[in-house]
């Protein structure tokens, strides 16, 4: 079983639309972010969290919010959703403090908004 | 902004070749540095990473150049092979780590 799962793999929704993406770690991670992926751009940090009563803002967080139901689980919702959140997007963790600071993905969730 | 950027977006090598992939950073306060490998379908895997306080670090046929002046680094990658095709990501963190800035991303095609 994978140590962090995304679901759904791949959604198909309407502009306007509330959708719900959702990610749960085996890892034990405090640290879960969640990033967006379109090409040309890279990996763009959307929002993370570094424990269960803490969530920040990344670089690209309007029109997405997020919720961290435990310490294993991080959803990302998109309220009203438009065609430019049409991306590949990301769920990942990491563990808080040392020098260890490898971040380990999820295998995407593929969203496309018509 | 960009706070790392990346080049190329696309490389094609012949096998044996040595690819090489740039980065640039702005932020001084940086102090991590990895590289990321995706493969088509999946999610990004940390393949090396380096610290500003070393130059060069080497894992296998991987190698980064770290020129911390120039605000500047880099992956090589020895003997390539077609099982290396994939997208390359370069990343910055600071603070010990967290949350990773990414570059554009370089994806690699290496011809058998």
């Amino acid at each position: 079983d994978a140590d962090v799962t995304q679901t759904p793999r791949n959604r198909i929704t309407k502009t306007g639309k509330r959708i719900m993406l959702e990610c749960s770690q085996t890892k034990g991670h405090d640290r879960m972010y969640w990033y967006r992926q379109d090409p040309g751009l890279g990996l763009r940090l959307i929002y993370y969290s570094f424990d269960v009563k803490d969530i920040n803002k990344g670089e690209i967080s309007d029109g997405y919010s997020v919720s961290r139901q435990a310490q294993a689980k991080f959803s990302l919702s998109l309220e009203s959703a438009i065609p430019n959140q049409t991306a590949l997007y990301f769920c990942a963790t990491s563990e808080s403090g040392g020098m260890n600071t490898e971040a380990f993905f999820g295998q995407g969730t593929r969203l496309t908004v018509v | 902004q960009q706070q790392v950027k990346q080049s190329p977006q696309s490389l094609i090598v012949q096998k044996g070749g040595i690819p090489i992939i740039n980065c640039a950073y702005e932020n001084t306060a940086f102090d991590y540095f990895p590289w990321y490998q995706q493969f088509p379908g999946k999610g990004p895997a940390l393949l090396i990473a380096i610290r500003p306080d070393v130059s060069e670090k080497k894992e296998g046929r991987f190698t980064i150049s770290f020129n911390k002046s120039a605000k500047q680094f880099s992956l090589h990658i020895m003997d390539s092979q077609p099982g290396d095709s994939a997208t390359y990501f370069c990343a910055a963190a600071y603070n010990q780590g967290g949350k990773l800035i990414f570059g554009q991303g370089t994806e690699l095609s290496v011809k058998p």
